[in-house]
């Protein structure tokens, strides 16, 4: 079974750019969520992915937007990146069906100077 | 609004037994997760309680009371690797969780 993985683990960016970071899904899971951890704080939910449509979405503005692949895969995009976006990103799947269990990646650490 | 509330810190000692309580007060109400998150890791799934009560998985146990809006983590014989964060959260609405701050346990030798 195939754990959830993301890409990249890393990455620095300045403001004003603009980011995209992937995610690959469990196998058999068909939902996808992103959540926004900044340090010492819990994980801030963004938005939620099912079937390729968005199914939900936290307090973010519409510079954060995402896509979910018919293989259940996602990306979430950042434009206009600013100092207060510099957080650790992380994505977790699921199943519709399960008992509410998210199964998370290790995140992307975004920095933005 | 939504917000969940948990102690910031807790120390223990090896061996010993912790609780780390949770209160929320959510839109919507599905169930309350618990995960575990060791610094620089991801955080990982530990129980769900989606009814009243108490789950027990090993060393772990959670409970519930839905009419109080208020849960715990019970962990037994605590051992080092748990020091970790540890955060509650809540399932308001199809599989959209929203997240405690965390606590952070500190395991003492």
């Amino acid at each position: 079974e195939t754990g959830v993985t993301q890409s990249p683990t890393h990455l620095i960016k300045t403001r004003g750019q603009q980011v995209t970071l992937r995610c690959s899904s469990q196998s058999g899971h068909n939902t996808v969520s992103w959540y926004q951890q900044a340090l010492g704080q819990g994980p801030q939910f963004i938005f939620q992915y099912y079937r390729e449509e968005e199914n939900g979405r936290g307090n973010f503005p519409p510079r954060f937007s995402g896509l979910q692949f018919p293989n259940y895969s996602s990306e979430l995009n950042v434009n206009a990146l600013e100092l207060d976006d510099s957080a650790l990103y992380l994505c977790a799947s699921s199943s519709r069906q399960g008992p509410g269990e998210l199964f998370f990646g290790e995140g992307s650490r975004l920095t933005v100077l | 609004g939504q917000s969940l509330e948990q102690p910031s810190e807790v120390t223990a000692v090896e061996g010993a037994i912790v609780q780390i309580n949770c209160t929320y007060q959510t839109s919507g109400f599905y169930g309350l997760s618990w995960y575990q998150q060791h610094d620089g890791g991801a955080p990982t799934f530990l129980s769900y309680n989606a009814l009243d009560g108490l789950e027990e998985t090993g060393r772990f146990s959670s409970f519930l009371s839905r009419s109080d809006s208020y849960g715990y983590l019970l962990l037994q014989e605590l051992q080092m690797k748990d020091s970790a964060s540890y955060f509650c959260a809540v399932r308001d609405r199809g599989q959209n969780f929203v997240f405690g701050p965390g606590t952070r346990l500190s395991v003492l030798p």
